[in-house]
């Protein structure tokens, strides 16, 4: 069965100082990954996603995330953080087909100036 | 440009009421669809999905229940809610393998 692992709850982060939130999957085939954001009270925003070809992701708001097969990891990046990055990080794979996503149970953020 | 709405945004329920939320996805036909619950403190749990309608899978047992009348209509309903119930509901559809979520709906069962 497919599964993801964020090992950190939380993650406190200064202004203005990079960012490494962890992501470990289990999936028996090519998996899809994604990171999403949830700001509280809300929905959840797409990242960014990886399917294929470029081990290094580039999505929105300055994020990027990298594939590693070899460690089954897909740890997101920001090289500076804002305090509008304060929010609910979720991992998530797929295998594409009709049974939705599996996610992590979440990194909530908190930027301190 | 495709578009989901969920609604309502909020919900207070007493225990033993009915519920029906509703998610209508625009723009696209023949969506695969979505129901995922977020429990207090917890990552997110996919209740059921939906390849056509009248077709619904289920991933966990449960006191909820899904139909799908129409293309782009999704319902998530229960007979009696229970304390348990309580939660934050999100809809989704899936295109291309991409996701896109709905904003949620805050239930919670008084």
């Amino acid at each position: 069965a497919q599964s993801v692992t964020q090992p950190d709850i939380h993650i406190t982060v200064s202004e203005g100082a990079s960012l490494e939130l962890r992501c470990n999957y289990s999936y028996g085939a090519t998996p899809y990954l994604f990171w999403y954001v949830q700001s509280p009270g809300q929905g959840l925003q797409l990242l960014l996603k990886y399917f294929s070809g470029d081990t290094l992701v580039q999505g929105i708001k300055g994020f990027e995330a990298e594939f590693k097969r070899s460690q089954s990891s897909f740890n997101l990046r920001k090289p500076s953080v804002h305090w509008s990055d304060a929010a609910e990080y979720f991992c998530a794979v797929g295998g594409g087909g009709a049974d939705g996503l599996t996610f992590g149970k979440g990194t909530h953020l908190i930027i301190q100036p | 440009s495709q578009t989901i709405h969920q609604w309502p945004a909020t919900l207070v329920q007493p225990v033993g009421s009915p519920l029906s939320l509703e998610c209508t996805v625009e723009g696209t036909s023949n969506p695969n669809l979505y129901w995922y619950r977020q429990a207090a403190g917890r990552g997110l749990q996919l209740l059921f999905y939906s390849v056509g309608i009248g077709q619904i899978s289920s991933e966990v047992p449960q006191n909820l229940s899904a139909s799908r009348p129409q293309d782009r209509q999704f319902i998530l309903s229960s007979k009696k809610l229970l304390l348990s119930d309580s939660g934050f509901y999100l809809c989704a559809w899936s295109f291309s393998y991409g996701y896109t979520f709905g904003s949620g709906t805050r239930l919670t069962v008084v």
